[in-house]
């Protein structure tokens, strides 16, 4: 079946802390993977793509890993900034349906 | 300034009312999308459109529905045989439903709260 986890639910840090969010996946055929950062009431915003052959991407303080061995996606935020509170989530794209499965995010909230 | 528009930005149903949810984009892109969003679940598709005067049903299609007359217009329609309609509504648009993946990044507008009172 084809789904998308991420963990944890919900995180908060301090202000300037690095934090990491997990997403797994058993979404096939895999076409690509991207991570989204959605404000609260607002719409999603892209941050990253990923795709097979791709390990590492960075966009700013932003650094998200793929591991299409495994199924396992990463996103790392460095130095948190108070306007980094929001929810990420992942987004998985089947090559043979074209659909999107979305994950059902990480709610952040970084603290002063 | 090019982008992706949905309006209104909160809307209120009564019981046994139809309601119309609007999309623009002036992207240029073929394919839009109509999501619904609630709490603790992922996106869900309600409908999808690749092409002007064409459009399929997603996962949730029941008790929606959508015309797509223009390329840069997608408007959703919330029917009373929606039984829980209460919720976020996303739309989406890329370049192409069936692209690379540079022409499948989808990018959203600002969302619809409906709520129904």
């Amino acid at each position: 079946k084809n789904q998308v986890e991420q963990s944890p639910q919900s995180l908060i840090i301090l202000e300037g802390k690095n934090c990491t969010l997990q997403c797994n996946y058993t979404v096939s055929p895999f076409s690509n993977l991207r991570w989204y950062k959605q404000d609260t009431g607002r719409g999603p915003v892209s941050l990253t793509i990923m795709t097979f052959s791709e390990n590492t991407k960075s966009n700013g303080r932003y650094t998200a890993t793929l591991d299409a061995d495994t199924k396992q996606s990463s996103l790392h935020i460095t130095a948190s900034q108070l306007s980094d509170s929001a929810s990420y989530i992942c987004v998985v794209r089947n090559s043979g349906t074209y659909k999107y499965i979305f994950g059902t995010g990480t709610r952040l909230k970084v603290l002063a | 300034d090019g982008g992706i528009t949905q309006s209104p930005k909160y809307l209120f149903r009564k019981e046994g009312q139809n309601v119309t949810l609007s999309c623009e984009q002036n992207l240029n892109h073929d394919a839009m999308y109509w999501y619904r969003q609630d709490p603790g679940q992922g996106l869900r598709l309600i409908y999808y459109s690749q092409i002007v005067n064409d459009f399929q049903k997603g996962d949730i299609a029941e008790g929606y529905s959508v015309s797509r007359e223009k390329k840069e217009s997608f408007p959703l329609t919330v029917t009373s045989a929606q039984k829980n309609p209460t919720a976020f509504y996303l739309c989406a648009s890329s370049k192409e439903h069936r692209g690379g993946v540079f022409s499948t990044e989808a990018f959203f507008g600002q969302g619809t709260r409906l709520t129904v009172v």
